[in-house]
Parts: structure tokens; sequence; C-alpha cells
């Protein structure tokens, strides 16, 4: 069964410090992989995505994460946080042959809360 | 380009009234989806749509109903609401590279 673990439910880091959200996924195939982002009282937006092409996806705001199939990781990382990324990021699968519908599972996020 | 959009942000209902809740694309996207969010969880599917005329269920119709009469958009029935319900609701369409777009939410209470 295809699953989803993001290994910290909170995160707490300094601005001007470098930024690590875990996570771990199990799948069947190769799947896509995403990372989103939400913030208070808003939607969800796409931070960046895996589809099979490099193992290393950069994505916006300065946000990075690596695809390591021998370890099922896509951690998520920054260089430098900033107080402006305080949100809640949720690492999403999206198994391949899910049925036509394009499944996604999502990850029971990570809290990051940044401080000055 | 709007993208998703939903309607309303937020709306209270008692139990056992009925509401529909709106959402809209202007992507062309075949594919759309229901989610519902509960606190401190991430998303789970309730129904979803690959085109006019066509849905099916999710992990978690209950309760629910849809319908897509055209590509751009894909309203969710709420009969009979029950406190259960209270949620967040997003919306959603997939582009190209299985990417799915959410719209804002609508944030229910069901009291």
């Amino acid at each position: 069964a295809q699953s989803v673990t993001q290994l910290d439910s909170h995160v707490s880091v300094s601005e001007g410090t470098p930024v690590l959200l875990r996570c771990n996924y199990s799948s069947s195939y190769s799947p896509s992989l995403f990372w989103y982002v939400q913030h208070p009282n808003k939607g969800l937006q796409l931070l960046l995505k895996y589809t099979s092409a490099a193992t290393l996806v950069k994505g916006i705001n300065g946000f990075e994460a690596e695809f390591k199939k021998s370890e099922t990781s896509f951690h998520l990382t920054k260089p430098s946080a900033h107080m402006s990324d305080a949100a809640e990021y949720f690492c999403v699968v999206s198994p391949k042959f899910s049925g036509g519908y394009n499944k996604l599972i999502f990850g029971a996020g990570t809290r990051l809360a940044v401080h000055p | 380009n709007a993208g998703v959009t939903q309607t309303p942000k937020f709306r209270i209902l008692k139990i056992g009234q009925s509401m529909t809740l709106q959402c809209t694309q202007d992507m062309n996207h075949n594919y759309m989806y229901w989610y519902r969010q509960d606190p401190g969880m991430g998303l789970k599917l309730i129904y979803y749509s690959v085109g006019a005329g066509i849905t099916d269920k999710g992990e978690v119709p209950n309760g629910y109903n849809v319908s897509r009469s055209t590509t751009e958009d894909f309203p969710l029935r709420l009969e009979l609401a029950a406190p259960s319900q209270t949620s967040v609701y997003f919306c959603a369409s997939k582009g190209p590279e299985d990417t799915q777009y959410f719209g804002p939410g609508t944030r229910l209470t069901v009291l």
C-alpha cells in the first residue's frame, strides 16, 4: 500500500538558518512526488514536484528537494529560513497506475515555525 | 486566468440543513476533485471527476453528492448537514504532469 510519512509534525528554526523537512514514502512504482505549502487560512500552493526527471528539484521561494529512491525519501530543504516561510508543509505522493484518476496521498503535514 | 475559485469562503450551517459548495476552474482541465481537511490532518478525497458527466467516489463520500455538467464547474452538495462535516473543503483540478491546483477553500461549520 502507498503511504507518506512526514517525520516531524513541528519544526522550529531561527531566521537565516537552514530548513529541513523530512518525508518518506512507500509506493510500488516510481511515483510523482510533490511538496505543497499552506499558509494560515489559505489554500495549498505547489512548492515543487518530482516527476521522474532530475532527482534534485528546485521550487519556488528558494526551496528544493532531492528524490532518493534507495532511501524512499523526498526531503525538503532551504538554505536560509525567512519569517514568511512559517506555514504548514505537506509531502504528497501520486502513485503510478493509481486507477486512472491521479490519486494523491497526503502526509499529515509539518508545521514550520520561524523565530527572529 | 483565475485558476480554481471556490464560493463561499465561510459558512455556518445548522444540523440537517443543506448547501452547495461551488467550484470553478478556467484552465480547461478535465480532472477535478473535492477534498476535506480536518484539523491537524492532510487532505482526504471526497469525490472526483474525469470529465463532464463523469464522477466517482473517493475515500470519504458519505453525506455528499457531486455533479459535473460542464468542464468548468464541479459543485459539491451536502444534504442533511452533520457536525462531522465541519471541515475545510478544497476543490482542485489536474494539469500537466499530474499536478493538482487547489482553490482557496471553504471553511464550513455545522452546529
